[in-house]
């Protein structure tokens, strides 16, 4: 079964708006990682926050991490329509630094032009 | 290559039948994985190799599932007597796991099976 669940499961916005994707995880985890799918095939990994951080930031990418909630968040500011894609949260279980990953069911992003 | 490589990209055969899907790691890191992903869902964890060995095959469906990894690159998953709901697609990542590393996973563009 998933451990995570985005919400929303689909989002539809205007590019140069902003999009907030929502995770939640059940059980301790080591880190969360944030990828983005196109068209249904490879993964892109986008970022990576660790157990023990609150925030990151990675260009237009902000990830916040709330372990007390088991939740976390994916802003991405200034959207474009190359953006458009599916992105997933994914855990790795606390205690370990390899191994892997549970997915959750994805948020669908379009950004419109 | 640069990147995760699999073949072949798409395989449709039919109900019963056996068949093999290939993943060529990106050379050096010595972790790989097995993902399925059915339409319009999360990705689905089948097996972990570290090495050639497989600590984690929790993720494996059932016996008819089984995956072998050579050399420390090359992972073959077989799935034998096909049956529709293998039809999905199937994804390999690999990572590698060295000092320093986030040991981030580096996924391929997967293989797309049908099973009719």
């Amino acid at each position: 079964s998933q451990q995570g669940e985005e919400d929303p499961q689909a989002l539809s916005i205007q590019e140069g708006e902003n999009a907030t994707m929502n995770c939640s995880y059940k059980t301790s985890i080591n880190n969360l990682q944030w990828y983005r799918q196109n068209s249904g095939r490879g993964l892109v990994h986008l970022i990576l926050i660790r157990s023990n951080e609150r925030e990151k930031h990675s260009g237009r990418l902000r990830v916040t991490l709330d372990t007390s909630k088991k939740s976390s968040s994916l802003l991405i500011t200034a959207s474009r329509a190359a953006d458009t894609a599916s992105y997933f949260c994914a855990t790795r279980a606390g205690g370990t630094s390899y191994g892997k990953l549970t997915f959750g069911q994805g948020t669908i992003l379009t950004v419109h032009p | 290559g640069a990147g995760v490589s699999q073949s072949p990209s798409n395989k449709v055969t039919e109900k019963g039948k056996d068949v093999e899907l290939r993943c060529d790691p990106i050379s050096g890191h010595t972790a790989l994985y097995w993902y399925r992903q059915r339409l319009g869902q999360g990705l689905e964890f089948l097996i972990y190799f570290q090495g050639n060995s497989a600590p984690d095959k929790s993720g494996l469906p059932s016996d008819r599932f089984s995956a072998e990894r050579t050399g420390e690159s090359v992972s073959t998953l077989t799935i034998q007597r096909t049956q529709q709901e293998d039809s999905a697609v199937y994804l390999c990542a690999s990572s590698s796991r060295g000092q320093g590393t986030s040991y981030e996973q580096y996924f391929g563009p997967g293989t797309r099976l049908t099973v009719t």
